[in-house]
């Protein structure tokens, strides 16, 4: 079964510029959430989506948005690249149920680095 | 509240010694309690996880432990290995969410 895979996997971009990151949950997946890791930051939540809608967002301004896909696979959008931006950033997936202990699976990530 | 608060921050152990890293949090509405290991270059992989109403949870070598009343838990690797020499995420959760609240995590080396 594989896993949860992102695309790309390096990316360099110029500030100002736009960005959008894939990523294919497992196989009958239907939960992704995405996560921005930083060495300053460490990781942190950006949103969750279910059956292509947002169910919760971190707190992260409105440069940062994404979408699920009616095949659960996901993209996120970050517009006006700062140098800040510069990142890994993870895409997870899960089953989706709703009682605790819902194992939260993460891909390789994609790294970002804004110059 | 919403911090997860963990310790060290970095970690020697001597190859067979005991690894312990602490885990603190807040909010008592947190029902799921996982534990990741991420290892250079890749992402963080579900190592092992409880959930409140079990104060203790053995998988191998690696054990969690659980205070609800302290609102408290760690993790336990027995035997550590050189292999074993990754960075340690304890992280938080409530009803189902994959909104995970994670600590800033801890380097562990383990010397040969």
């Amino acid at each position: 079964k594989a896993g949860v895979t992102q695309t790309p996997r390096y990316l360099i971009k110029t500030r100002g510029q736009q960005v959008t990151l894939s990523c294919s949950p497992i196989s009958g997946h239907r939960s992704v959430s995405w996560y921005q890791q930083t060495p300053g930051q460490g990781l942190q939540f950006l949103f969750e989506y279910f059956s292509e809608t947002q169910r919760n967002k971190g707190n992260f301004p409105g440069r940062f948005s994404g979408r699920q896909f009616s095949n659960s696979r996901s993209e996120m959008n970050v517009s006006t690249l700062e140098l800040g931006d510069s990142a890994l950033y993870l895409c997870a997936s899960s089953l989706a149920g709703m009682t605790a202990g819902n194992t939260i699976y993460f891909g390789e990530g994609s790294w970002l680095t804004v110059v | 509240q919403q911090q997860v608060k963990q310790s060290p921050q970095s970690l020697i152990v001597q190859k067979g010694g005991i690894s312990i890293i602490n885990c603190a949090y807040e909010n008592t509405a947190f029902d799921y309690f996982p534990w990741y290991q991420q290892f250079p270059g890749k992402g963080p992989a579900l190592l092992i996880a409880i959930r409140p109403d079990v104060s203790e949870k053995k998988e191998g070598r690696f054990t969690i432990s659980f205070n609800k009343s302290a609102k408290q838990f760690s993790l336990h690797i027995m035997d550590s290995q050189p292999g074993d020499s990754a960075t340690y995420f304890c992280a938080a959760s409530r009803g189902g969410s994959e909104k995970l609240v994670f600590g800033k995590g801890t380097k562990l080396t383990v010397n040969p």
